[in-house]
């Protein structure tokens, strides 16, 4: 089975503290995604990245960065932690391929910023 | 701003085709049309996806107008595990820019 993996379902962290989200997939996809979900908003994707070490912003990126130095692995870091941050986090992967393949999710992580 | 324009709810009764509809009447040539969907309190899974021509899976089908500005995904017998909200997305095939935009979705609740 096809595996997208976030390391936490569920993280309360404090105002101001430095975040990372971990995604791990186990598929040998080249591209790989960070969104986030909200209430009314739907999914909004705030980068993404098509190769190791490389990476395009999405459509919110302001006030998160990425890193992907594994092709396996895609964090997302929240640098100083804001309450307007707290939100569902998901993360994807894909491949690159002439014809489009279905991209798989993680399940989520729940992230609170108090 | 999306490309896409879903109704933001639908009913249907457990056993009937759920049709969903969907608008991307500024879809290009090289854009592809994706529907997932996503059940509480889980990541989106892929449905099916088309460029010109109808698709029909396991799942479900996706009917594409000629003229490519709107398409219909069916669920030709909706189950109560079909409930979810399911998102309608063009985008291109591959490469290095390859990016999913999702939109709001439509909610879709099944009813016994």
């Amino acid at each position: 089975d096809v595996k997208v993996t976030q390391s936490s379902r569920y993280l309360v962290k404090r105002t101001g503290e430095k975040v990372f989200l971990e995604c791990v997939q186990d598929m040998d996809h080249e591209n790989m995604f960070w969104y986030r979900q909200d209430p009314g908003l739907g999914l909004r994707l705030i980068y993404f990245s098509y190769d190791v070490k490389m990476k395009e912003k999405g459509d919110i990126p302001e006030g998160y960065s990425v890193s992907r130095e594994k092709k396996e692995r895609f964090s997302l870091i929240l640098e100083s932690a804001s309450t307007n941050q707290t939100s569902m986090y998901l993360c994807a992967s894909s491949f690159v391929t002439g014809v489009f393949t279905e991209a798989f999710f993680g399940q989520g992580t729940r992230l609170t910023v108090v | 701003d999306a490309k896409t324009t879903q109704p933001p709810s639908m009913d249907c009764a457990e056993g009937r085709a759920a049709n969903l509809p969907c608008n991307h009447s500024t879809i290009s040539g090289n854009e592809y049309v994706y529907w997932y969907r996503q059940i509480h309190s889980q990541g989106p899974q892929y449905i099916i996806h088309g460029l010109k021509n109808n698709e029909t899976n396991e799942m479900a089908s996706l009917i594409i107008t000629e003229d490519r500005k709107s398409s219909t995904l069916i669920l030709p017998h909706a189950t109560l595990r079909d409930t979810a909200v399911y998102y309608c997305i063009v985008g291109n095939s591959g490469g290095s820019n390859y990016k999913l935009t999702f939109g709001k979705g439509t909610l879709l609740t099944v009813n016994p």
